[in-house]
């Protein structure tokens, strides 16, 4: 079946540093590609999403391209914050249905 | 705009019991999924509804687990009898129509089952 590989965690890092997580998946064709965001003790909340190949998501200075030739989505972010300290899912769905297939997560410890 | 509600936040329980979870979709939200994440793991669909009807509950362990959103809102998931490995944090999401490319799901708080 579809896989998402992420990098294994955790991760620490210190404060202003830069950040990338790598993902990688397995679904053909066009799959949509996630990803979301668990702070502690809180619900999953999406950070970016990409629909399509060479598409840039964005949003709190969080950044993924879907790379269609090396089947990729890596998050990278110019300089964390403390904030940023959370665990961090990978996720796709096939352009066929609705089931978001997650990666196992890689938490990010970020210290100031 | 409220979000995806779940409860109880946790329950604690023995083997062989039963349990139920309860979840309140974004209104207007057709869609709604219940998700089981297990220590150290992504979240795995168990069950995805659209309105009342079941669109995908080929990963839901059917001998044990039950659900349904009788009137097309909210949601109720069983299990009867729990079993440790049940022992996860069970995530209801909703979208608002499901099937559209790029259709995103918002996650509730999700209810922490242990089974001792």
């Amino acid at each position: 079946g579809d896989s998402v590989t992420q990098m294994e965690g955790p991760v620490t890092l210190s404060e202003e540093a830069f950040l990338t997580i790598n993902c990688t998946y397995t679904a053909t064709g066009y799959p949509s590609l996630f990803w979301y965001v668990q702070y502690p003790g809180e619900g999953l909340q999406l950070l970016l999403k990409a629909t399509k190949a060479d598409d840039k998501g964005s949003n709190k200075g969080f950044e993924a391209t879907y790379r269609k030739e090396t089947t990729s989505f890596h998050l990278e972010k110019g300089s964390v914050q403390v904030s940023d300290s959370a665990v961090y899912f990978c996720a796709e769905k096939k352009s066929s249905g609705d089931k978001l297939t997650f990666g196992t997560g890689t938490r990010l410890a970020v210290r100031p | 705009e409220a979000g995806v509600a779940q409860s109880p936040r946790y329950k604690i329980i023995e083997k062989r019991q039963s349990v139920a979870f309860w979840c309140n979709p974004i209104s207007g939200h057709a869609t709604l999924y219940w998700y089981q994440q297990i220590l150290g793991q992504g979240p795995k669909l168990l069950i995805q509804f659209q309105n009342n009807g079941v669109v995908d509950d080929s990963q839901l362990p059917k001998d044990r687990f039950s659900a349904e959103r009788l009137k097309g809102v909210d949601s109720t998931l069983k299990i009867q009898p729990a079993k440790l490995e049940d022992s996860a944090v069970y995530l209801c999401a909703s979208s608002l129509q499901g099937g559209l490319r790029g259709d995103t799901q918002y996650f509730g708080p999700g209810t922490r089952l242990t089974v001792l």
